[in-house]
Protein backbone atom coordinates (compact mmCIF):
# COMPACT_ATOMS: atom_id res chain seq x y z
CA UNK A 1 0.00 0.00 0.00
CA UNK A 2 1.06 3.52 -0.60
CA UNK A 3 2.64 4.64 2.41
CA UNK A 4 4.59 8.40 2.73
CA UNK A 5 6.87 8.29 6.14
CA UNK A 6 7.87 11.23 7.78
CA UNK A 7 11.21 12.43 10.31
CA UNK A 8 10.58 13.02 14.00
CA UNK A 9 9.43 16.02 15.51
CA UNK A 10 12.15 18.92 15.58
CA UNK A 11 12.73 21.56 17.99
CA UNK A 12 14.86 24.47 16.60
CA UNK A 13 15.22 28.34 17.87
CA UNK A 14 14.67 30.96 16.13
CA UNK A 15 17.10 32.07 13.23
CA UNK A 16 18.03 28.18 12.72
CA UNK A 17 17.48 25.29 9.78
CA UNK A 18 15.13 22.56 10.11
CA UNK A 19 15.30 19.53 6.82
CA UNK A 20 11.88 16.62 7.11
CA UNK A 21 12.34 14.19 5.45
CA UNK A 22 9.53 11.79 3.73
CA UNK A 23 10.29 8.75 2.61
CA UNK A 24 7.84 7.11 0.09
CA UNK A 25 6.65 3.26 -0.64
CA UNK A 26 4.25 1.14 -2.22
CA UNK A 27 4.29 3.40 -5.79
CA UNK A 28 6.17 4.29 -8.36
CA UNK A 29 8.18 7.42 -5.98
CA UNK A 30 9.14 9.57 -9.90
CA UNK A 31 5.27 9.73 -10.90
CA UNK A 32 3.17 13.20 -10.16
CA UNK A 33 5.77 14.81 -7.81
CA UNK A 34 5.49 15.54 -4.15
CA UNK A 35 3.83 18.31 -2.27
CA UNK A 36 4.51 20.11 1.08
CA UNK A 37 1.64 21.29 3.51
CA UNK A 38 2.00 23.05 6.91
CA UNK A 39 -0.40 23.86 9.13
CA UNK A 40 -0.16 26.43 12.34
CA UNK A 41 -1.50 25.10 15.53
CA UNK A 42 -5.11 25.40 15.15
CA UNK A 43 -4.82 26.84 11.78
CA UNK A 44 -5.64 25.86 8.25
CA UNK A 45 -3.59 24.41 5.41
CA UNK A 46 -1.03 26.43 3.66
CA UNK A 47 0.50 24.76 0.67
CA UNK A 48 4.55 25.38 0.80
CA UNK A 49 5.54 24.03 -2.66
CA UNK A 50 5.95 21.44 -5.29
CA UNK A 51 9.08 18.76 -6.55
CA UNK A 52 8.86 16.96 -9.47
CA UNK A 53 10.28 14.03 -8.20
CA UNK A 54 11.50 12.91 -12.13
CA UNK A 55 13.56 15.63 -12.71
CA UNK A 56 13.48 17.36 -9.02
CA UNK A 57 11.92 20.98 -10.87
CA UNK A 58 10.19 22.62 -8.30
CA UNK A 59 7.62 25.04 -7.59
CA UNK A 60 7.29 27.38 -4.60
CA UNK A 61 4.97 30.64 -3.56
CA UNK A 62 6.48 33.40 -3.65
CA UNK A 63 6.30 33.91 0.23
CA UNK A 64 8.90 30.84 1.06
CA UNK A 65 11.22 31.92 -2.13
CA UNK A 66 14.28 31.99 -0.51
CA UNK A 67 14.01 30.34 2.71
CA UNK A 68 12.99 26.88 1.39
CA UNK A 69 13.99 24.53 -0.56
CA UNK A 70 12.79 21.04 -1.73
CA UNK A 71 14.97 18.34 -2.35
CA UNK A 72 14.13 14.22 -3.60
CA UNK A 73 16.58 11.35 -3.26
CA UNK A 74 15.62 9.01 -5.99
CA UNK A 75 17.80 5.99 -4.78
CA UNK A 76 16.15 5.60 -1.42
CA UNK A 77 12.59 7.56 -2.46
CA UNK A 78 12.77 10.12 -0.32
CA UNK A 79 12.05 13.73 -0.71
CA UNK A 80 13.34 16.25 1.92
CA UNK A 81 12.01 19.79 2.61
CA UNK A 82 14.53 22.81 4.17
CA UNK A 83 13.00 25.79 5.57
CA UNK A 84 16.08 28.02 6.90
CA UNK A 85 15.46 31.19 8.91
CA UNK A 86 13.07 30.03 11.29
CA UNK A 87 10.97 32.14 12.92
CA UNK A 88 8.45 31.88 15.81
CA UNK A 89 5.55 31.40 13.43
CA UNK A 90 7.26 28.82 11.63
CA UNK A 91 5.82 26.41 14.54
CA UNK A 92 3.69 23.67 12.59
CA UNK A 93 2.79 20.44 11.72
CA UNK A 94 4.68 19.97 8.38
CA UNK A 95 3.35 17.58 5.90
CA UNK A 96 4.39 15.60 2.55
CA UNK A 97 1.83 14.59 0.15
CA UNK A 98 1.69 12.66 -3.02
CA UNK A 99 0.04 13.11 -6.37
CA UNK A 100 -0.21 9.58 -6.97
CA UNK A 101 -3.36 8.52 -9.12
CA UNK A 102 -5.05 12.03 -9.15
CA UNK A 103 -2.06 14.18 -10.57
CA UNK A 104 0.55 16.47 -9.20
CA UNK A 105 -1.99 19.42 -8.14
CA UNK A 106 -3.84 16.84 -5.91
CA UNK A 107 -2.43 15.46 -2.78
CA UNK A 108 -3.91 12.02 -2.48
CA UNK A 109 -1.63 10.64 0.19
CA UNK A 110 -0.22 12.23 2.80
CA UNK A 111 2.55 11.59 5.48
CA UNK A 112 1.88 11.51 9.17
CA UNK A 113 2.75 14.85 9.71
CA UNK A 114 6.21 16.71 11.36
CA UNK A 115 6.03 18.83 14.40
CA UNK A 116 8.39 21.52 14.29
CA UNK A 117 8.32 24.14 16.95
CA UNK A 118 10.17 27.27 17.05
CA UNK A 119 11.18 28.69 20.07
CA UNK A 120 14.44 29.94 22.38
CA UNK B 1 -2.96 34.15 -6.35
CA UNK B 2 -6.59 32.82 -6.07
CA UNK B 3 -8.41 33.32 -2.50
CA UNK B 4 -10.57 30.58 -1.45
CA UNK B 5 -13.43 31.18 0.94
CA UNK B 6 -15.68 28.50 2.68
CA UNK B 7 -18.71 29.42 4.42
CA UNK B 8 -19.99 28.45 7.53
CA UNK B 9 -16.60 28.15 9.38
CA UNK B 10 -18.43 25.99 11.87
CA UNK B 11 -21.44 23.96 11.41
CA UNK B 12 -23.55 22.00 13.76
CA UNK B 13 -25.39 19.23 13.64
CA UNK B 14 -26.95 15.74 14.00
CA UNK B 15 -26.61 12.25 13.11
CA UNK B 16 -28.58 11.79 9.79
CA UNK B 17 -28.56 15.35 8.83
CA UNK B 18 -28.26 16.48 5.36
CA UNK B 19 -25.30 18.73 5.53
CA UNK B 20 -23.95 21.62 2.67
CA UNK B 21 -20.78 23.17 2.77
CA UNK B 22 -19.68 26.36 0.14
CA UNK B 23 -16.30 27.25 -1.55
CA UNK B 24 -16.19 30.01 -3.40
CA UNK B 25 -12.99 30.94 -5.62
CA UNK B 26 -11.96 34.67 -6.09
CA UNK B 27 -11.47 33.95 -9.97
CA UNK B 28 -13.14 31.36 -11.91
CA UNK B 29 -10.57 27.90 -11.57
CA UNK B 30 -13.41 25.70 -13.97
CA UNK B 31 -13.90 22.90 -12.34
CA UNK B 32 -10.36 22.28 -10.34
CA UNK B 33 -11.59 21.95 -7.03
CA UNK B 34 -10.77 19.03 -4.56
CA UNK B 35 -12.27 18.89 -0.87
CA UNK B 36 -10.66 17.55 1.74
CA UNK B 37 -11.88 15.74 5.79
CA UNK B 38 -9.30 16.17 8.06
CA UNK B 39 -10.22 14.67 12.07
CA UNK B 40 -7.93 15.80 14.93
CA UNK B 41 -4.46 14.83 15.16
CA UNK B 42 -4.56 13.58 11.79
CA UNK B 43 -3.45 14.60 8.16
CA UNK B 44 -6.26 15.60 5.89
CA UNK B 45 -8.01 13.12 3.43
CA UNK B 46 -8.56 13.32 -0.22
CA UNK B 47 -12.22 13.16 -0.39
CA UNK B 48 -13.90 14.84 -3.82
CA UNK B 49 -11.13 15.81 -6.43
CA UNK B 50 -12.37 18.06 -10.15
CA UNK B 51 -15.47 19.09 -8.23
CA UNK B 52 -17.09 16.11 -7.86
CA UNK B 53 -15.29 13.26 -8.74
CA UNK B 54 -15.16 10.90 -5.63
CA UNK B 55 -11.61 9.63 -4.50
CA UNK B 56 -11.35 6.33 -3.98
CA UNK B 57 -12.60 4.29 -0.95
CA UNK B 58 -14.67 7.26 0.08
CA UNK B 59 -18.38 7.00 1.19
CA UNK B 60 -21.06 7.83 -1.72
CA UNK B 61 -22.82 9.34 0.80
CA UNK B 62 -20.06 12.63 -0.19
CA UNK B 63 -20.82 14.40 -3.42
CA UNK B 64 -19.76 17.93 -4.83
CA UNK B 65 -20.89 19.53 -7.11
CA UNK B 66 -20.31 23.49 -8.97
CA UNK B 67 -17.76 25.35 -11.32
CA UNK B 68 -16.55 28.32 -12.24
CA UNK B 69 -16.51 30.24 -8.93
CA UNK B 70 -19.29 28.73 -6.28
CA UNK B 71 -18.66 25.25 -5.16
CA UNK B 72 -20.12 22.77 -2.52
CA UNK B 73 -19.11 19.62 -0.60
CA UNK B 74 -23.04 18.27 0.54
CA UNK B 75 -23.05 14.87 3.26
CA UNK B 76 -26.16 13.22 2.47
CA UNK B 77 -26.92 11.61 5.76
CA UNK B 78 -23.88 12.79 8.32
CA UNK B 79 -22.53 9.95 10.08
CA UNK B 80 -20.57 10.22 14.01
CA UNK B 81 -17.80 9.47 11.93
CA UNK B 82 -17.96 12.46 9.32
CA UNK B 83 -17.38 14.63 12.47
CA UNK B 84 -14.47 16.31 10.94
CA UNK B 85 -12.56 19.63 9.35
CA UNK B 86 -13.59 20.27 6.09
CA UNK B 87 -11.18 22.50 3.33
CA UNK B 88 -11.47 23.07 -0.18
CA UNK B 89 -8.52 23.57 -2.36
CA UNK B 90 -8.10 24.76 -5.93
CA UNK B 91 -5.86 23.49 -8.39
CA UNK B 92 -6.54 25.89 -11.29
CA UNK B 93 -3.16 27.59 -10.87
CA UNK B 94 0.17 27.49 -8.59
CA UNK B 95 0.25 28.57 -5.92
CA UNK B 96 -1.89 25.63 -4.84
CA UNK B 97 -5.03 27.08 -2.36
CA UNK B 98 -6.90 26.18 0.81
CA UNK B 99 -10.20 27.48 2.27
CA UNK B 100 -10.36 28.28 5.95
CA UNK B 101 -12.17 24.97 6.62
CA UNK B 102 -15.29 24.72 7.99
CA UNK B 103 -15.43 22.44 11.05
CA UNK B 104 -18.92 19.85 11.63
CA UNK B 105 -19.63 19.81 14.91
CA UNK B 106 -22.22 17.40 17.01
CA UNK B 107 -25.55 19.49 17.83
Amino acid sequence: QVQLVQSGAEVKKPGASVKVSCKASGYSFTTHGINWVRQAPGQGLEWMGWISTYNGDTNYPQKFQGRVTMTTDTSTNTAYMELRSLRSDDTAVYYCASGYLYGARLLSFWGQGTLVTVSS
Amino acid sequence: DIQMTQSPSTLSASVGDRVSITCRASQSISTWLAWYQQKPGQAPNLLIYKASSLASGVSSRFSGSGSGTEFTLTISSLQPDDFATYYCQQYSTYPLTFGGGTKVEIK
